[in-house]
């Protein structure tokens, strides 16, 4: 069974703290990593996607990827209370194209 | 902007009843497109692959008589509860694969409260 995994939360970060943000996967084939916010009642919303180890950055949101440590992960800096959301790790699945796995979640609470 | 429309984006039906939830590509014809359910405080759980012009591919313990897809067209693709019973009040979710490295655009959602 192929499997990824998140800390569930909440994570609790004061406003203008850094959230760190925690995904390991099993399938070692994976090739593709994204990571979706999902307010309360709505659907995912892509917000970062990295193929390559290492880092990328877009505005506020950093990922890291590890390949042979199967990790990857989501820094947001200067978190902002719209930022509260849960936050999906998913992986592209090695042997079955375009299928997404997905992590539980973890919710961020960012207060004032 | 949204590239991925659903509709209705809530429903409320009677046990016994079907229910059809659209799902729309509106910047580009998808082959593809995919189905998902959520519970509450629970992550995405893929039901199928929505494919054009086949059959749709479901995953392991998802009922196929009980949720009919058709994927009729480049741009749309439906499901459809039948016989619904308050079991299969979720969260239903639809998306398609981007053009890059095999991300996936979801669209708003569909609420199903059956009563």
């Amino acid at each position: 069974q192929k499997e990824v995994e998140q800390n569930s939360g909440p994570l609790s970060v004061p406003e203008g703290a850094i959230a760190s943000l925690n995904c390991t996967y099993s399938d070692r084939g994976s090739q593709s990593f994204f990571w979706y916010r999902q307010y309360s009642g709505k659907s995912p919303e892509l917000i970062m996607s990295i193929y390559s180890n290492g880092d990328k950055e877009d505005g506020r949101f950093t990922a890291q990827l590890n390949k042979a440590s199967q990790y990857v992960s989501l820094l947001i800096r200067d978190s902002q209370p719209s930022d509260s959301a849960t936050y999906l790790c998913a992986v592209n699945l090695a042997d079955s194209w375009g299928k997404l796995q997905f992590g539980a979640g973890t919710q961020v609470v960012v207060t004032p | 902007g949204a590239v991925v429309s659903q509709h209705p984006s809530w429903v409320i039906c009677k046990s016994g009843t079907s229910v059809k939830i659209e799902c729309r590509s509106l910047d580009f014809q998808a082959t593809t497109m995919f189905w998902y359910r959520q519970f509450p405080k629970q992550s995405l759980m893929l039901m199928a692959t929505s494919n054009e012009g086949s059959k749709a591919t479901y995953e392991q313990g998802v009922e196929k008589d009980k949720f009919l897809i058709n994927h009729a067209s480049l741009t749309l693709s439906t499901l459809t509860v039948t016989s619904a019973h308050p079991e299969d009040s979720s969260f239903y979710i639809c998306s398609r694969s981007g053009l890059a490295g095999g991300e996936q655009y979801f669209g708003p959602g569909t609420r199903l409260t059956v009563t």
